[in-house]
């Protein structure tokens, strides 16, 4: 059974940092492309960013851009999101999401959802 | 970016109704608009992709149709376990943006 499972969440000051992992199993991990996707409280779904099977290409949100790097580590079937300069608006549930095979752009498998709260 | 637009923003229905739910895109999409299904506290779930074609595992009274800017999503006798939150997603150029929503509560 295909599985994602996020990790790395918690409360952080604005300004800080914070690594999020999502680690795959059940698929084939090394031939597909991820994303991150979030959703603040109470609020819709936002794309967040993608990256490619071996991660030479990548795009982000405007939102993130420049604060926010993805990864990921094909040999540890892991997808990374690192977050600097974190800000208020910044606070949500954080899922990875993998794209169907047989549509680019649509997400068949989801984590679980990581909680981010950023507050003094 | 490309604006997406559902309507309405919520319904309420019984169960056996059917409902249509709607998304508009701000500019032609073709046919690439994914619909999921959300329910409180977990992830969303892949129902169509590609405007009309059934994801695997979802049953057969749920469909979609449409292209170009205007999609409907059609529930055609809605069961107790459809009722959650529904979004539509564009995959036609990045950012992959979704609407807002649409919440079906039990009338």
């Amino acid at each position: 059974e295909a599985q994602l499972l996020e990790s790395g969440g918690g409360l952080v000051q604005p300004g800080g940092s914070l690594r999020l992992s999502c680690a795959a199993s059940g698929f084939s991990f090394n031939n597909s492309e991820m994303n991150w996707v979030r959703q603040a409280p109470g609020k819709g779904l936002e794309w967040l960013s993608y990256i490619s099977t071996s991660g030479s290409t990548i795009f982000y949100a405007d939102s993130v851009q420049g604060r926010f790097t993805i990864s990921r580590d094909n040999a540890k079937n892991s997808l990374y999101l690192q977050m600097n300069s974190l800000r208020g608006e910044d606070t949500a549930v954080y899922y990875c999401a993998r794209e169907t095979l047989r549509a680019a752009g649509a997400f068949d498998y989801w984590g679980q959802g990581a909680p981010v709260t950023i507050s003094s | 970016d490309i604006q997406m637009t559902q309507s309405p923003s919520s319904l309420s229905a019984s169960v056996g109704d059917r409902v249509t739910i709607t998304c508009r895109a701000s500019q032609s999409i073709s046919i690439y608009l994914n619909w999921y299904q959300q329910k409180p506290g977990k992830a969303p779930k892949l129902l169509i992709y590609g405007a009309s074609s059934l994801q695997s595992g979802v049953p057969s009274r749920i469909s979609g149709s449409g292209s170009g800017t205007d999609f409907t999503l059609t529930i055609s006798s809605l069961q107790p376990e459809d009722f959650a939150t529904y979004y539509c997603q564009q995959s036609y150029i990045t950012p992959g943006t979704f609407g807002q929503g649409t919440k079906l509560e039990i009338k």
